[in-house]
């Protein structure tokens, strides 16, 4: 067990809806991650947040968003959702920013989209 | 720009005999690396990474990776599989440029087979 948890751990929905995933980090972890894992793109970075702050983006979409909260939890918000956004999305989080920091990862979310 | 290729998309070997998961790496700074693990339907675990330190890196549960800057390579390694290693493995990078040092770049993945 990581210490970072996650929910929901299956979500299944309509195209067109919006969801929200969300993620806790380990205990005094003050960055968090999203990645996005699909079968034709692999695994990609989508977006960090530092202390409540935007650090890093990827290969986030328009329609996705997310926030990291004062309590350092973080949610990652999917709106206008298509098919192709079926994937399993997983949270990570570390202590700092730097490269040297080892990124801890949640069981993620997986996400159906019908 | 930084990536990471992953040689094998499928190794599979037997109880008990070596794994050699091979991973090239592109960067311009000095990079660190990882491998992490992911067993079916679970998150992903850090099995080892290098940071500058030591070239050859020791993680858990016997595997270690060795890396050689002449050859941009960052091989994993076990002397003798085991049937709980089956899995996908992902050799890691970490982005460059300030800003990206906390992406991590992941590869495509090996998934290792262990035979009986």
């Amino acid at each position: 067990d990581s210490g970072v948890t996650q929910t929901p751990k299956h979500l299944i929905t309509a195209t067109g809806q919006r969801v929200t995933l969300r993620c806790s980090p380990r205990s005094g972890d003050l960055s968090v991650y999203w990645y996005q894992q699909s079968l034709d793109q692999g695994l990609q970075f989508l977006i960090q947040y530092y202390n409540g702050e935007e650090r890093a983006k990827g290969n986030i979409l328009e329609r996705f968003s997310a926030q990291q909260f004062p309590d350092l939890h973080s949610e990652l918000n999917l709106s206008s959702l298509e098919l192709g956004d079926s994937a399993l999305y997983f949270c990570a989080s570390s202590v700092g920013l730097g490269r040297a920091d080892t990124q801890y990862f949640g069981p993620g979310t997986r996400l159906t989209v019908l | 720009a930084q990536s990471v290729t992953q040689l094998d998309s499928h190794v599979s070997v037997s109880e008990g005999t070596p794994v050699l998961l091979r991973c090239n790496y592109s960067s311009s700074y000095s990079p660190s690396l990882f491998w992490y693990v992911q067993h079916p339907n679970k998150g992903l675990q850090l099995l080892l990474k290098y940071t500058s330190a030591a070239t050859l890196v020791k993680g858990i549960n016997g595997f270690e990776a060795e890396f050689k800057k002449s050859e941009t390579s960052f091989h994993l390694t076990k002397p003798s599989a085991h049937m709980s290693d089956a899995a996908e493995y992902f050799c890691v990078v970490t982005g460059e440029g300030s800003g990206n040092t906390g992406k991590l770049i992941f590869g495509q993945g090996t998934t290792l087979q262990v035979k009986p």
